[in-house]
């Protein structure tokens, strides 16, 4: 089955204690993205990536880190999470082609 | 920047009507639209997909349509049913990035509440 998956799906943990958010597709995209879901903020884009060891910032960096070393892994890395990093976190891929992004299931991250 | 719109921001409506949902964005020079459902705590389940020089896709009860010269995208929802109900979310993938290589631009959602 086509997918994104994401790990862990949820996660409470406590700030300066470094975390790492893995995604994995099997779909062979080229491209791969991060989003935080914020209450009234909607979905804001941190990082992309067009292809391994091609990573870029969103609308959202700060605070985050990502790597693309495999083209189907995109971690997502917060090296010092702080309370203001308590979101809802999305995975997402798209072939080169744009025939649209499939999503992951999401990790609720809770900093404390 | 692009800038997307959704409106309303929810909705409430008996079991059975038809319903339309309204997605504008500021900038036309887009690769593609899509629409997603998200269900509460849930990931996002893609829709339909518009390319750029498509007017409409179908799928079920579901009709999607796109007017790039105005910037305005219609989801269509035939014979609503509770099952319906969820937040509906529009996103675009711009030109510039030929496909949305740097992700899409998402607008904030429809909260639907189809009453039984």
């Amino acid at each position: 089955e086509a997918q994104v998956t994401q790990n862990p799906r949820y996660l409470i943990t406590v700030t300066g204690k470094k975390l790492t958010v893995t995604c994995s597709q099997n779909m062979n995209h080229e491209y791969m993205s991060w989003y935080r879901q914020d209450p009234g903020l909607g979905l804001r884009q941190i990082y992309y990536s067009m292809n391994v060891e091609v990573t870029d910032k969103g609308d959202v960096p700060e605070g985050y880190k990502v790597s693309r070393k495999e083209k189907r892994n995109f971690p997502l890395i917060l090296e010092s999470p702080s309370p203001n990093q308590t979101s809802l976190y999305f995975c997402a891929s798209s072939s080169a082609s744009g025939y649209g992004y499939t999503f992951g299931s999401g990790t609720r991250l809770t900093v404390v | 920047k692009q800038e997307v719109t959704q409106i309303p921001a929810a909705l409430s409506v008996p079991e059975g009507e038809n319903l339309v949902l309204n997605c504008s964005f500021t900038d036309s020079a887009i690769y593609n639209l899509q629409w997603f459902r998200q269900d509460p705590g849930k990931g996002l389940t893609s829709l339909l997909l518009i390319q750029s020089s498509q007017r409409e896709q179908t799928s079920g009860r579901l009709n999607a349509s796109l007017d790039k010269s105005s910037g305005r995208s219609t989801l269509y929802i035939a014979a609503s049913q509770p099952g319906d109900s969820a937040t509906y979310l529009c996103a675009v993938g711009d030109m510039y990035s030929g496909g949305g290589a740097d992700g899409l631009t998402f607008g904030k959602g429809t909260h639907l509440i189809i009453q039984p």
